[in-house]
């Protein structure tokens, strides 16, 4: 298994361009998620889901869009990308809500 | 939103020491979860606790899920080189079928050559 794989690696964006960020996993979890790392201030939540073509907001969701079309896939969409959206993103998979969650490798975003 | 208190928020400490951080909340949690990320990587999960009292050893970790239910403790004993990188805590609480995952800000832990 792969496990949780990311797409870009790294990517430099301008402001109010728009992009996608990949996220697959290979486990069949049910319950996938997209955080934001910031310096100083831990992982937070962007948005999850709890199975395909279900999808809610977590604690920072302004900026971002998800679709989970199926099990695999739950991609992030940044609309029109801002220099706040600068950050480090992670996307995770768990078996279902009460489980822990497996990480994947992370895209460094720049918006300049 | 709510994020856990994390102590300390980095050490320095010389190879073969042993080290103890913790996580604390004003929350109950029914999980806790210690990570660990090296630069550049993301979170490996290294012990799941989910019963308070538990005490869980992986290795030369040692975690704890306090008796309160609102705080956790990871030890690591005799440092090597490989345990450089920074520990976060996570904490799962059931919130009407919405449970989501509390990030601890992380404690940064460097080995003094």
């Amino acid at each position: 298994n792969a496990g949780v794989t990311q797409t870009p690696k790294f990517q430099v964006l301008k402001t109010g361009q728009s992009m996608t960020l990949q996220c697959a996993q290979d486990m069949n979890h049910e319950y996938m998620s997209w955080y934001r790392q910031d310096p100083g201030m831990g992982l937070r939540l962007i948005h999850y889901s709890v199975g395909a073509g279900i999808t809610d907001q977590g604690e920072v969701p302004n900026g971002y869009n998800v679709s989970r079309s199926t099990t695999e896939d739950f991609p992030l969409r940044l609309l029109s990308a801002a220099p706040s959206q600068t950050s480090v993103y992670f996307c995770a998979s768990s078996r279902g809500t009460t489980f822990e969650q497996y990480f994947g490798p992370g895209t460094r975003l720049t918006v300049t | 939103g709510q994020q856990l208190n994390q102590s300390p928020q980095s050490m320095f400490i010389q190879e073969g020491e042993d080290v103890s951080m913790n996580c604390t909340s004003s929350s109950i949690f029914n999980t806790w979860l210690w990570y660990k990320q090296d630069p550049g990587e993301g979170p490996v999960l290294l012990i799941a606790l989910y019963k308070a009292g538990e005490l869980t050893s992986n290795g030369r970790l040692t975690a704890q899920f306090g008796i309160t239910r609102k705080d956790s403790f990871l030890n690591i004993s005799a440092s090597i080189p490989s345990d450089v990188g920074i520990y976060f805590c996570a904490g799962l609480r059931s919130n009407f079928g919405n449970e989501k995952l509390t990030f601890g800000t992380g404690t940064r832990l460097t080995i003094i050559p």
